[in-house]
């Protein structure tokens, strides 16, 4: 079974610019995490998304960030304009069923994207 | 509000010894605990879950955890450290109603020879 993917792995841009991040979940699984994680912590729920719907987007950033999965399926990141402490690394999961999986229900991470804004 | 406490940033053992990574919890419902470890530049794998069956849980690579709630902890142990133990370590809590994954600032395990 195929993990979660992410891509770009690496992304450097200057403060004031847009970046995107595209997430694919495992097949089948229907709630999408994005996470950031900032040096030296432990990642913060950015929003969660159960099938193409937004469950909790309370940490969001909402004037700079935004996030869309429009067929239930992969999922994509933006943030616009950069500033410098966006810089971080962004991690997308998934779980197969979300809250409908029980509380206890594992969630799966991709390999991440580092983000650095100069 | 549901929060992790994991005690030291950084834990140093001796290729061989005892691993003791130390997680306190908040939550004032019956919680769900995990601990995720990260290998550099990758991203999180679950190592073991307590979901309120047994309270000694046994993950993958030797790891379990025992929660303990007159305590309020989930400390994560392993016998006898390997090198390829070196990593960062997550405890995150999930309370039972709440839709996010909390966790603590993680601590990062390293082996000496």
């Amino acid at each position: 079974e195929a993990g979660v993917a992410q891509s770009p792995r690496y992304k450097i841009i200057e403060k004031r610019q847009s970046v995107a991040f595209w997430c694919n979940p495992i097949s089948g699984h229907a709630t999408l995490y994005w996470y950031q994680q900032i040096l030296g912590q432990g990642p913060k729920l950015l929003i969660q998304f159960q099938n193409n719907g937004v469950v909790d987007d309370s940490q969001l950033p909402k004037d700079r960030f935004s996030a869309e999965r429009l067929k239930g399926v992969d999922s994509t990141l933006k943030i616009q304009p950069a500033k410098l402490e966006d810089s971080a690394v962004y991690l997308c999961a998934s779980s197969a069923r979300g809250t409908s999986g029980g509380w206890g229900e594992t969630q799966y991470f991709g390999p991440g994207t580092r983000l650095l804004v100069l | 509000a549901q929060s992790v406490t994991q005690l030291g940033s950084h834990v140093s053992v001796s290729e061989g010894a005892l691993v003791l990574l130390r997680c306190n919890y908040s939550s004032s419902v019956p919680p769900y605990l995990f601990w995720y470890v990260q290998y550099p530049n990758q991203g999180l794998q679950l190592l073991l879950k307590y979901t309120s069956a047994a309270t000694l849980v046994k993950g993958i690579n030797g790891f379990e955890a025992e929660f303990k709630k007159s305590e309020t902890s989930f400390h994560l142990t392993k016998p006898s450290a390997h090198m390829s133990d070196a990593a960062e370590y997550f405890c995150a809590v999930r309370a039972q109603g709440a839709q996010k994954l909390v966790f603590g600032q993680g601590t990062r395990l390293t082996i000496n020879p």
